[in-house]
């Protein structure tokens, strides 16, 4: 059972860089979310999805982009790397947004230098 | 105000003892809410739903105060297995997509 499959789990970027990480789900979910987590911090949402074609801005969506092609993918692309960007960012997946239930990937932690 | 506030921490409890958080909310219509947890360096799990009228989970109590505005996790007979971040969860109101997590508190368990 794959769920959530985020990649990369690391990676590191020079400031000014652009890079995109992958979020798949098998789950057949609608609903799909990007979240970032400082340290120490809770859990801010980047970008969401609630179906393929359909996406929309949360929180903190300055220096991102998401598309959501297929129902599968939720790739979120950081163009012109800050510093301010280093996080982990989670990708997660659910039935229905009232669910509460999200199925989160493992993570992707960024550091840019 | 923030949306979602919990006591940060850390709570250190010993083994066996009853340990009980708070988180509050200030939208008054939020409609559900939702603990989690999350294990250090891991990826948040959903521990409980918290019915209106209060649920339990083997050793786990959620409740919910509307009145206040805040919901609580109640842990009983604490394992060593229950250190963690226990994340406070909310939906703002009924059908939004957009789960607002609070900060988390961080709980360690001492043998």
């Amino acid at each position: 059972n794959a769920g959530v499959t985020q990649t990369p789990k690391f990676r590191i970027l020079k400031i000014g860089q652009s890079m995109t990480l992958q979020c798949t789900q098998d789950m057949n979910h609608n609903y799909m979310y990007w979240y970032r987590q400082d340290p120490g911090m809770g859990l801010k949402l980047i970008y969401y999805s609630v179906g393929a074609g359909i996406t929309d801005k949360g929180e903190v969506p300055n220096g991102y982009n998401v598309s959501r092609s297929t129902t599968e993918d939720f790739p979120l692309r950081l163009e012109l790397a800050a510093p301010s960007q280093t996080s982990v960012y989670f990708c997660a997946s659910s039935l229905t947004g009232a669910s509460g239930e999200l199925f989160f990937g493992e993570g992707s932690r960024l550091t840019v230098l | 105000r923030k949306e979602v506030e919990q006591d940060p921490g850390p709570f250190n409890v010993p083994e066996g003892a009853t340990v009980a958080f708070n988180c509050t909310y200030s939208n008054s219509a939020s409609q559900s809410f939702f603990w989690y947890r999350q294990d250090c360096r891991k990826e948040p799990k959903l521990l409980m739903s918290v019915y209106s009228s209060g649920n339990e989970d083997g050793r786990f109590t959620a409740q919910l105060n509307r009145a206040s505005q805040y919901i609580s996790l109640l842990i009983r007979d604490s394992k060593l297995s229950d250190s963690a971040t226990y994340l406070c969860v909310v939906i703002p109101y009924f059908g939004n997509e957009k789960l607002t997590f609070g900060t988390g508190t961080r709980l360690t368990i001492i043998p």
